[in-house]
């Protein structure tokens, strides 16, 4: 069985700090890893995708790699309220399907 | 970039009746599309694989016959509630890729209420 944990949450930073959100993964053959954020009543949107070991930086956003411990990590620099969602890191899986971690929650206050 | 249009946004029935839900990917094809339910504060759940010309695989504990998924072409799916009763209302949202390793692009999903 495949799996990818988070930490459901929530996690509360405080405006303007950065927020870490953290993903394992059990497959040591995912090549893709993805992070979605879900806003309440939403669907989940893409936020960044990572294939390789190291950084991949985006605006604020930032995700992580390391495959050799199995883990996948998204920061978020000058959190902002409007960052409070879910958020879904997703690995790739058989059959062209991803699958998805529990979600954190993230709460940003002002 | 690769958009997924899901239709309808919401929708209510009454208990019995049966409820279709399109799924089409507006500018690539998609061999395989996936349907998830979410019900709230819960997460994402993964019900069945679309696949193009062929039977849907459903997951564990989803009841086919219940939840009738059709793959017609390579850019429609649709998923049909039939007897729908109130434990069916939930939010259902359907997912594509559209190459090989590319993320999964997901509908906008359906709100189902039944009464």
């Amino acid at each position: 069985q495949k799996e990818v944990e988070q930490n459901s949450g929530p996690l509360s930073v405080p405006e303007g700090a950065i927020a870490s959100l953290n993903c394992t993964y059990s497959d040591r053959g995912s090549q893709s890893f993805f992070w979605y954020r879900q806003y309440s009543g939403k669907s989940p949107e893409l936020i960044m995708f990572i294939y390789s070991n190291g950084d991949k930086e985006d605006g604020r956003f930032t995700a992580q790699l390391n495959k050799a411990s199995q883990y996948v990590s998204l920061l978020i620099r000058d959190s902002q309220p409007s960052d409070s969602a879910t958020y879904l890191c997703a690995v790739d899986g058989a059959g062209n399907m991803l699958t998805f971690g529990g979600g954190t929650r993230l709460m940003v206050k002002p | 970039g690769a958009v997924v249009s899901q239709h309808p946004s919401w929708v209510i029935c009454k208990s019995g009746t049966s409820v279709k839900i399109e799924c089409r990917s507006l500018d690539f094809q998609a061999t395989t599309m996936f349907w998830y339910r979410q019900f709230p504060k819960q997460s994402l759940m993964l019900m069945a694989t679309s696949n193009e010309g062929s039977k849907a695989t459903y997951e564990q504990g989803v009841e086919k016959d219940k939840f009738l998924i059709n793959h017609a072409s390579l850019t429609l799916s649709t998923l049909t509630v039939t007897s729908a009763h109130p434990e069916d209302s939930s939010f259902y949202i359907c997912s594509a890729r559209d190459t090989y390793n590319s993320p999964l692009h997901f509908g906008n999903g359906t709100r189902l209420t039944v009464t």
